[in-house]
């Protein structure tokens, strides 16, 4: 079972609705991250938040709005989206110090449809 | 440029079949991790490597880290239906400046398909 969780699993979406995802973790990890992975390919990097503060915007649209409320949870705001946005997207969490390995630890991903 | 250049794409073996998956590069790596994803599944963690020419075991799964820190290798024994997913490596590049955590180089990633 994976420790940092996402909701909803699966969403659809109008082109005008307003929704978020949700991800939560309790191992501690000071690092999150969002990952927007399309069919067979590897995961893109979109953001990066460390101690609570967004230290990496990967240049993503406006219409994606990330936030980090405190330690454990991270949320995506989505808003006007295309269907190209269409994607699994991976909430990741990993610890942060100097000596830090890379390892991350993702949830189940949220399948997002854009109709 | 693709920094990390991991093949093949795709494979589709038998069961019971040997195989092994590339992860390459010019660039050096502090470390390297190999994830396997199943369908509408997050990737999971299943190896860390760091010290160059470094060797590890997960079962019938060998992992190995090249001397020189610039490619690893993953090879499965005696493959199993379970064993198919999307395999993929990542990195950190040694030396890359900025923040100690964050980005990871990840390869294209190995279609992995063991038929029964």
């Amino acid at each position: 079972d994976t420790e940092v969780t996402q909701t909803p699993k699966h969403l659809v979406m109008g082109m005008t609705n307003k929704k978020s995802l949700k991800c939560e973790q309790h191992m501690g990890h000071r690092a999150m991250y969002w990952y927007k992975q399309k069919a067979k390919k590897p995961p893109e990097l979109m953001f990066v938040y460390s101690y609570e503060k967004l230290s990496i915007n990967e240049s993503v649209p406006s219409r994606f709005s990330p936030e980090c409320p405190n330690s454990s949870l991270l949320n995506l705001h989505l808003h006007a989206l295309q269907p190209e946005d269409s994607a699994l997207y991976l909430c990741a969490s990993s610890q942060v110090r100097v000596v830090h390995t890379g390892e991350l630890f993702f949830g189940e991903g949220s399948r997002l449809t854009v109709l | 440029t693709q920094l990390l250049e991991q093949s093949p794409q795709f494979l589709s073996i038998q069961e019971g079949e040997n195989l092994t998956v590339y992860c390459n590069s010019s660039s050096v790596f502090s470390s390297l991790q190999w994830y396997r994803q199943e369908p509408g599944e997050g990737p999971v963690l299943l190896v860390t490597v760091v010290t160059g020419g470094e060797v590890k075991k997960l079962k019938r799964l060998t992992f190995q880290f090249g001397d020189a820190r610039k490619d690893s290798s993953l090879h499965i024994t005696a493959a199993q239906p379970g064993d198919t997913g999307l395999y993929l490596c990542a990195g950190k590049i040694a030396n890359a400046g900025g923040t100690s955590y964050g980005k990871l180089t990840f390869g294209q990633g190995t279609i992995l398909t063991v038929h029964p």
